[in-house]
């Protein structure tokens, strides 16, 4: 499977714990984006890289999550303390700029805390 | 107001209704434009782009009018399998397009 790969597809995690996000995007693609996710709402940007760069932070991001893609490949989420609104589903996409506008989604991870 | 915005239905057709969908878009999020289809508990799935001049793929064919600021998608001969979520997406006008999407509009065809 050569699309964007994202692990764990669930976690169930105790509140104030600190949970980990993996995506592998599509291997070749520059761009990497994180998305959330609510029931009923569209994906809101968290942030993305171009390549190993971090360019954009959302204000939703607060101190407690931070984004690594170290190598330019795959890409982490860590949230940190985590709180019962941080259960969403964590969405990452990738895509091949200039090449390509669209962009191609992972299947999620989506997160419960309890 | 929401860099993009969208009705959130539901939409219910019958089958092989003709049905159409906006969404509105502010001067943020104007770059680029595309409709996403996402399954309930699934990943957003890309649909089409949609180019100044219109475009057409298959029962799908997608608008944009700029000076209304508006972009729609029209489904024709709706089946079954059309029920879903079509997401509407808009690009920023910065350096680096980031893609900014509406909420979502739910469709649900019966038979």
């Amino acid at each position: 499977d050569t699309g964007v790969s994202q692990n764990p597809r669930h976690k169930i995690t105790k509140r104030g714990q600190n949970v980990t996000f993996r995506c592998d995007p599509i291997s070749e693609h520059n761009r990497l984006y994180w998305y959330r996710q609510t029931l009923g709402q569209g994906p809101e940007f968290l942030t993305y890289f171009q390549n190993e760069a971090q360019l954009e932070k959302s204000r939703l991001l607060s101190d407690r999550f931070s984004a690594e893609r170290p190598k330019g490949s795959f890409s982490t989420l860590e949230i940190q303390r985590t709180e019962q609104g941080d259960s969403a589903m964590y969405l990452c996409a990738s895509s091949l700029v200039p090449r390509d506008t669209e962009a191609f989604f992972g299947q999620g991870t989506r997160l419960t805390v309890v | 107001r929401k860099e993009v915005e969208q009705d959130p239905g539901p939409f219910n057709v019958p089958e092989g209704a003709t049905v159409a969908f906006n969404c509105t878009y502010s001067n943020s999020a104007s770059q680029s434009f595309f409709w996403y289809r996402q399954d309930c508990r699934k990943e957003p799935k890309l649909l089409m782009s949609v180019y100044s001049s219109g475009n057409e793929d298959g029962r799908f064919t997608a608008q944009l009018n700029r000076a209304s600021q508006y972009i729609s998608l029209l489904i024709r001969d709706s089946k079954l399998s059309d029920s879903a979520t079509y997401l509407c997406v808009g690009t920023r006008n910065t350096g680096f397009q980031k893609l900014v999407f509406g909420t979502g509009t739910r469709l649900l065809v019966s038979p």
